[in-house]
């Protein structure tokens, strides 16, 4: 299996704009994991989806955040309108099962707002 | 209130020099450990885990780890480091609360020097 896939691996976007970060997750995982990392912050949870379904968004910042997973294979993380204060890694993992079970991360996105 | 302390933000060390990197956690309820591994510019990669059982645990590249149940900690330990140790180092713990939630600590960059 080729792991967790993101995409793009970076993206530099004005104030304002749409962006949207996309995630592949290891195919036979039930779980699949937004994060954002930060320097001040760490590594923070966004939200997370069981058999697709979103089964925790209190992570999610704002109403500017959304997230969606309309099959097994593919989820989207949008930020709609982005700011300079959204600049993170964001992390997309992949599990089979949550609780005594690793995540497996993907190698991230790189947002840079301007 | 649940946490994880990651005592280092910085552990600087010499080649071939031993190395603990600390964690403790905060939690009323039972938990599952981890440690996971970030190199510059990858995603988090699991090293070890505890869940059960015996209280040392032995992971990838050589590192251990100690469950101490009564410290609430688990460091992180390998006897001799190499230079392709440089990285950061995630202290995780899985809450089990009804649901289950991870709570990922603050990092703690070792950097091995030559």
């Amino acid at each position: 299996d080729a792991g967790v896939i993101q995409s793009p691996r970076h993206e530099v976007t004005e104030m304002g704009q749409e962006v949207t970060l996309r995630c592949k997750p290891i195919s036979g995982h039930d779980y699949l994991f937004w994060y954002r990392q930060t320097m001040m912050r760490g590594l923070e949870l966004l939200i997370y989806f069981n058999n697709n379904v979103p089964i925790d968004d209190s992570g999610m910042p704002e109403d500017r955040f959304s997230a969606k997973m309309p099959n097994a294979s593919f989820s989207t993380l949008k930020i709609q309108p982005s700011e300079p204060r959204d600049s993170a890694v964001y992390f997309c993992a992949s599990s089979r099962q949550v609780g005594n079970t690793e995540a497996f991360f993907g190698q991230g996105t790189r947002l840079t707002v301007v | 209130a649940q946490s994880v302390t990651q005592l280092d933000s910085q552990v600087p060390v010499f080649e071939e020099a031993p190395v603990e990197l600390r964690c403790n956690y905060s939690s009323s309820v039972s938990v599952y450990l981890f440690w996971y591994v970030q190199y510059p510019n990858q995603g988090l990669q699991l090293l070890l885990k505890y869940l059960s059982g015996s209280t040392l645990v032995k992971g990838i590249n050589g590192f251990e780890a100690e469950f101490n149940k009564s410290q609430t900690s688990f460091h992180l330990r390998k006897p001799s480091v190499h230079i392709s140790d440089t990285a950061e180092y995630f202290c995780a713990v899985t809450l089990n609360t009804g649901g289950f939630k991870t709570i990922f600590g603050a990092g703690t960059r070792l950097f091995v020097k030559a």
